[in-house]
């Protein structure tokens, strides 16, 4: 298993629709996860943290699955201004090891 | 406040060239980053400093790759002889410290290697 995997998409989701994704991770070590978000030629954004006991913030949910090691990412009724790449971050001792990134698009 | 800044923005070069990248962090942010990012990936990690300690560096690719931050604050990436392979966006990231959840990302060098 690669050290953080993502399926690359794109999703293509009508407006409104909810929308999850995971992030498969190999070191059974690590203790912190995050999601970012990066736009189109843009630089990338914290957009949550992923705590044991999940996350949720308006309209983002953020679990942990420390068994079959991964988080997920739901995003419900979901905006045009969603449409973005997230990626899934592993920190690895003291490396911070970022997923390729989901690419989400939302449709009118 | 001022963001993470980085210079150049755009860095055209030919093969064989050395290269200076620098960071600008944001004021009094202990950790600071590089990433290297090809078009469709995902930020790849490089090296990151505690102040001017550099903690780890067993992302640089190869040796012609070098990081230095003496003073604890800018950060100089440096890429001797260049490659055409060398061409990526550059991104610096800072942190409030190595524990700190966010890192507030630069907008990025992008070089390219003729």
């Amino acid at each position: 298993r690669k050290e953080v995997e993502q399926d690359p998409g794109p999703f293509n989701v009508p407006e409104g629709a909810t929308v999850a994704f995971n992030c498969t991770y190999s070191n059974s070590a690590s203790q912190s996860f995050f999601w970012y978000r990066q736009d189109c030629r843009k630089e990338p954004k914290l957009l949550m943290s992923v705590y044991s006991s999940g996350n949720e913030d308006g309209r983002f949910t953020a679990q942990l699955n420390r068994a079959s090691q991964y988080i997920s990412l739901l995003i419900r009724d979901s905006k045009l201004s969603d449409s973005a790449t997230y990626l899934c971050v592993v920190p690895w001792g003291d490396k911070i090891i970022f997923g390729k990134g989901t690419r989400l698009h939302i449709l009118p | 406040g001022a963001g993470v800044s980085q210079s150049p923005r755009y860095k055209v070069t030919k093969r064989g060239q050395d290269v200076a990248l620098r960071c600008d962090p944001i004021s009094g942010h202990v950790s600071l980053y590089w990433y290297r990012q090809a078009l469709g990936q995902g930020p790849e990690f490089l090296t990151y400093f505690n102040y001017e300690a550099q903690q780890d560096k067993s992302g640089l690719p190869n040796d012609r790759f070098s990081a230095e931050r003496p003073e604890g604050s800018i950060s100089t990436l440096t890429i001797q002889r260049t490659e055409q392979r060398d061409s990526a966006m550059y991104r610096c990231a800072s942190s409030l410290d190595s524990s700190s959840n966010e890192q507030f990302f630069g907008p990025g060098t992008r070089l390219t290697v003729l």
